[in-house]
């Protein structure tokens, strides 16, 4: 069965610092994995996806993942903390094969505050 | 494209009554989904339709929740006899099957239940 493990409900860093949120996943076949943001009182918004092209991920605002088979993680990473950031963000996997509904496991997401 | 759009925004009930919410997707996807998030918590998978067919029911789906998705097109899901445990933010997601966006899932804004 598929599970994501989300370590740190809460981060806390200052504007301009290095952000960093653990993912790590669990799948019995080779997975997709993605990262959502999420503002309050607002559906999801995609940052990024890995579908096996490429470990290294790039997506919106900044952000990039590496995917790590043998440490079966998916971090998601920002150089350069803004203000404008600070949200909830949630790792997801799925399974992608014939006959698969791509439903999407979250993990419990991670709350990230950032101090001026 | 207009994105998924979903209706109503917020819900405030009474235990025993019944509500149903309406997601409209992205106007191309043939693939809907429905998501459960309560407070804290990743969103969880409830129900999954390719076209009109519902291909797939959580365990979290009760007798009480029943989903269509009539012609392929927009999607309800119905609660009956609402109980306390509803309250939840209930979120449609859609994806296409095909293309550059394949797998990727493209959230509404979510429907916010309150069971008084």
């Amino acid at each position: 069965a598929q599970s994501v493990t989300q370590l740190g409900s809460h981060v806390s860093v200052s504007e301009g610092a290095l952000v960093l949120l653990r993912c790590n996943y669990s799948s019995s076949v080779p997975p997709y994995l993605f990262w959502y943001v999420q503002y309050p009182n607002q559906g999801l918004q995609l940052l990024l996806k890995y579908t096996s092209a490429a470990t290294l991920v790039k997506g919106i605002n900044g952000f990039e993942a590496e995917f790590k088979k043998s440490e079966t993680s998916f971090h998601l990473t920002k150089p350069s903390a803004h203000m404008s950031d600070a949200a909830e963000y949630f790792c997801a996997v799925s399974e992608d094969y014939g006959g698969a509904t791509n439903k999407l496991i979250f993990g419990t997401g991670t709350l990230l505050a950032v101090q001026p | 494209d207009t994105g998924v759009s979903q209706n109503p925004r917020h819900k405030i009930t009474k235990r025993g009554q019944n509500v149903t919410f309406r997601c409209d997707p992205i106007s191309e996807h043939n693939r809907l989904y429905w998501y459960r998030q309560t407070l804290g918590q990743g969103p969880e998978f409830l129900t999954y339709f390719q076209n009109e067919a519902q291909l797939e029911k959580s365990r979290l789906l009760s007798d009480r929740f029943s989903a269509e998705r009539p012609k392929g097109s927009f999607s309800t899901l119905e609660i009956q006899r609402t109980e306390q445990g509803d309250s939840a933010m209930y979120l449609c997601a859609s994806s296409a099957s095909f293309g550059s966006s394949y797998n990727e899932q493209f959230f509404g804004p979510g429907t916010r239940l309150t069971v008084l």
